[in-house]
């Protein structure tokens, strides 16, 4: 199984600063990564695919990078409705997995 | 509109079965697969498995052979989840999801249930 490592495991940063959240494979998985935003009590919400494209009314303070085992995912100036849990996920292989998540809060 | 409603919340007791039921809807049944995640309270996600409703077949974590069945009923646009033998590490949020964008490659969850809570306890 792609084990997927999430750093950090939490942040906190004030309104209009910029948040980065980083996704480690166990091995390459080219761009086949996801991106989730999840706010206490809901489903996920998909953020981004093949570790860049934005979904469709994603806001563009939101983008990732990265290819092979290593990905970022960046907030360029963070807002109130940004407070969550992130994970990543790899769409490379069965069985799908996904990071263990970080909870961005505001300072 | 496109949404996926989930049945409500279950209390079992160890040793039950518990099945729960995803209704889709705005989107065609049989063209994606439908999968299943579980979330347990305060902890991340993790991927149960697939039914293809085309042709009913599965894919399953290994960690649940044996104790899960993902099934579909196209006439009626309802995919199921069963997990058998309950324990209370089952206790968890479970989300019916679909993976409907070809270019995110093997399934990235575009489309998400609302979730089903199951406790079990005795």
């Amino acid at each position: 199984d792609i084990q997927m490592t999430q750093s950090p495991s939490s942040v906190s940063a004030s309104v209009g600063d910029r948040v980065t959240i980083t996704c480690r494979a166990s091995q390459d998985i080219s761009n086949w990564l996801a991106w989730y935003q999840q706010k206490p009590g809901k489903a996920p919400h998909f953020l981004i695919y093949s570790a860049s494209t934005l979904q469709s009314g994603v806001p563009s303070r939101i983008s990732g990078s990265g290819s092979g085992t290593d990905f970022t995912l960046t907030i360029s100036s963070l807002q109130p409705e940004d407070v969550a849990t992130y994970y990543c996920q790899q769409a490379y292989s069965f069985p799908l997995t996904f990071g263990g998540g970080t909870k961005v809060e505001i300072k | 509109e496109v949404q996926m409603v989930q049945s409500g919340a279950e209390v079992k007791k160890p040793g039950a079965t518990v099945k729960i039921s995803c209704r889709v809807s705005g989107y065609t049944f049989i063209y994606y697969n439908l999968h299943w995640v579980q979330q347990v309270p305060g902890k991340g996600l993790e991927w149960m498995g697939l039914v293809d409703p085309e042709d009913g077949e599965t894919k399953y974590a290994e960690k649940l052979q044996g104790r899960v069945t993902m099934t579909a009923d196209t006439s009626m646009g309802i995919g199921y989840m069963e997990l058998r033998s309950l324990r209370p590490e089952d206790t968890a949020v479970y989300y019916c999801a679909t993976a409907r964008i070809a270019a995110a490659g093997v399934s990235a969850f575009d489309l998400w249930g609302q979730g089903t809570m199951v406790i079990v306890s005795s």
